[in-house]
């Protein structure tokens, strides 16, 4: 079992609607959650950090956190094309090593 | 906010040569850098964690003795990539933790360079 697993997608959706990504991780120690934006070509870019259970909302993104299943997702609504780009999701293990999910693909169509 | 630079962004060596790339915090003590990389359409893979003025730590499979990693300051790391043959071509990024911050397990990423081999 991979440590933290995403769907590779694409996913793709129309401008204007909601994108969820979503992230399941195998460590249950895991205390930091984080989610990177990278598009093609450039390095990852942070876009939100979760910490707690349940979510957090910053614009138009909610990371939410549910650690008893192990997962966390991303929400961001109102997509827009400048949205398009790979989705990270990267977990701090319980040894404090960062582990990134393989990414989420991400079209959003005008 | 948290700027991290890397130099240079891209590179074109022959192989059998040395490619040197710096990875700097520019507006943040990093108690910690780390060094990626990325084959295309894959996700980043860490090669090495480096604290300064402490060796660094890699991961299995990576060569210490062909990446070289030095930490000499808080606020830069080297990355040497020795010999490089074509199947070293690759995006390295780095990345840095900030110091003192109560959030210092969240990583600040380099623009990357994109290295070459010929």
């Amino acid at each position: 079992q991979k440590e933290v697993e995403q769907n590779s997608g694409p996913l793709s959706v129309p401008e204007g609607a909601i994108a969820s990504l979503n992230c399941t991780y195998s460590d249950r120690g895991s205390q930091s959650f984080f989610w990177y934006r990278q598009y093609s070509g450039k390095s990852p870019e942070l876009i939100m950090s979760i910490y707690s259970n349940g979510d957090k909302e910053d614009g138009r993104f909610t990371a939410q956190l549910n650690k008893a299943s192990q997962y966390v997702s991303l929400l961001i609504r109102d997509s827009q094309p400048s949205d398009s780009a790979t989705y990270l999701c990267a977990v701090n293990d319980r040894r404090d090593d960062m582990r990134f999910g393989a990414g989420t693909r991400l079209t959003v169509k005008p | 906010g948290a700027v991290v630079s890397q130099h240079p962004s891209r590179v074109i060596c022959k192989s059998g040569t040395s490619v040197k790339i710096e990875c700097r915090s520019l507006d943040f003590q990093a108690t910690t850098m780390f060094w990626y990389r990325q084959f295309p359409k894959q996700s980043l893979m860490l090669m090495a964690t480096s604290n300064e003025g402490s060796k660094a730590t890699y991961e299995q499979g990576v060569e210490k003795d062909k990446f070289l990693i030095n930490h000499a300051s808080l606020t830069l790391s080297t990355l040497t990539v020795t010999s490089a043959h074509p199947e070293d071509s690759s995006f390295y990024i780095c990345s840095a933790n900030r110091a003192l911050i109560a959030a210092a397990d969240t990583q600040y990423f380099g623009p990357g360079t994109r290295l070459t081999v010929l």
